[in-house]
């Protein structure tokens, strides 16, 4: 079974500008969950997706935001990008009910100068 | 608010044993985990603990107590691959089983030396 991929895996992008990154889960796997991380904050939850709506938010401001389509796909997109948006975005897949384990993606980089 | 606390690094020798401790103080709690990330690649899950007590699952074991807001994993047989960070991480979702809202510790990295 294939791996929760992300696309892409690195970006470079400067202030001001928007992006959008996107996740494919697990197959069979209906809930995507969205983290940044930095040296500084460490792991920090953004948001989770679960049959196309947005089930749980995480403490960030309205400039992140995210979606999720019917095959479970899920893109975040980051709009008026700051210095410090920069960092590993990674997303997480999971069954979304019951308990099961979250598999992470490999991430992608975002780099804002 | 949420406050989870785990020591920044830590040592240990091949073959030895380690206890890596996280201790949280939270509103609400669904459950906690356990995730390893090597430098430079995604959290990998270890364990999840939900009821008090210990959880075994080879040379990874993990310990959970609500009422202290403590738990612990240990890692036996230390071997060299062992060496990275280890996430301890609180659920706090309330939108129904299998719905997670994680918040992470800052993680220990630990080094395993010969």
């Amino acid at each position: 079974k294939a791996g929760v991929t992300q696309t892409p895996r690195y970006l470079i992008k400067t202030r001001g500008q928007q992006v959008t990154l996107s996740c494919s889960p697990i197959s069979g796997h209906r809930s995507v969950s969205w983290y940044q991380q930095t040296p500084g904050q460490g792991l920090q939850f953004l948001f989770e997706y679960f049959s196309e709506t947005q089930r749980n938010k995480g403490n960030f401001p309205g400039r992140f935001s995210g979606r999720q389509f019917s095959n479970s796909r899920s893109e975040m997109n980051v709009s008026t990008l700051e210095l410090g948006d920069s960092a590993l975005y990674l997303c997480a897949s999971s069954l979304g009910t019951g308990v099961g384990e979250q598999y992470f993606g490999p991430g992608t980089r975002l780099t804002v100068t | 608010g949420q406050n989870i606390d785990q020591p920044t690094e830590m040592t240990a020798t091949e073959g030895a044993i380690v206890q890596i401790n996280c201790t949280y103080q939270t509103s609400g709690f669904n459950g906690l985990f356990w995730y390893q990330q090597h430098a430079g690649e995604a959290p990998t899950f270890l364990s999840y603990n939900v009821l008090d007590g210990l959880e075994e699952k080879g040379r990874f074991s993990s310990f959970l107590s609500r009422s202290k807001g403590y738990s612990y994993l240990l890692l036996k047989e230390l071997q060299m691959k062992d060496s990275a960070s280890y996430l301890c991480a609180v659920d706090l979702a309330y939108s129904g089983a299998g719905s997670y809202q994680l918040t992470f510790g800052k993680g220990t990295k630990l080094s395993v030396i010969p």
